[in-house]
């Protein structure tokens, strides 16, 4: 089983749609959580830390559920600059290695 | 400007041919990684340091050998061992050892194996 799954998509979203993903993660003792972007033949960049409590930055929202084990990542009112891929990533239980989802595809269509 | 940096962007290797990838950071960050991305698949880890003259394999580190001589810079060579190594090289880096800090990632080097 992989340490953290995503649904690839592609998910193709009109500007100023509401769009959700998802990612799973086996280790239940997993510390820490992220959702990274990462553009067309770049390197992932941060979006946003995943807390606890649930954290919010502008249009995005980002969700943990420890119980069932899932991250979840939240855009409003899509932006065409939006159009990426979507990684989540989840620490191991050293907090010394990070893995990474296969990412998931979102294009904004105008 | 702080930031990582790996070079070269683009790298054409022959089969047999050893290779290394330059990683340098200059935000002062204990921890350095390097991942490979392939089409269709999530980064995977090959080799990583918390501190300087000090590292540890990965999830894939056959093939592969690093050092952490300087605390800015962590090369990887790629060898002749690699039997698949076209692909995309990521360098990352986080402030602190041994926890959970944001990792930052340099531009990444594309390998192309011919």
């Amino acid at each position: 089983r992989k340490e953290v799954e995503q649904d690839p998509g592609p998910f193709n979203v009109p500007e100023g749609a509401t769009v959700a993903f998802n990612c799973t993660y086996s280790n239940s003792a997993s510390q820490s959580f992220f959702w990274y972007r990462q553009d067309c033949r770049k390197e992932p960049k941060l979006l946003m830390s995943v807390y606890s409590s649930g954290n919010e930055d502008g249009r995005f929202t980002a969700q943990l559920n420890r119980a069932s084990q899932y991250i979840s990542l939240l855009i409003r009112d899509s932006k065409l600059s939006d159009s990426a891929t979507y990684l989540c990533v989840v620490s191991s239980l050293t907090g010394n290695q990070f893995y990474f989802g296969t990412g998931t595809s979102l294009t904004v269509i105008p | 400007d702080g930031g990582i940096t790996q070079s070269p962007k683009y790298l054409f290797r022959k089969e047999g041919q050893n290779v290394t990838l330059s990683c340098e950071q200059n935000l002062n960050h204990d921890a350095m990684y390097w991942y490979r991305q392939d089409p269709g698949q999530g980064l995977r880890l090959i080799y990583y340091s918390q501190i300087v003259n000090d590292f540890q394999k990965g999830d894939i580190a056959e093939g592969y050998s690093v050092s952490r001589e300087k605390k800015e810079s962590f090369p990887l060579t790629v060898t002749s061992a690699q039997k698949n190594p076209t692909a995309f090289y990521l360098c990352a880096s986080s402030k602190d050892r041994g926890n959970t800090d944001t990792q930052y990632f340099g531009p990444g080097t594309r390998l192309t194996v011919l």
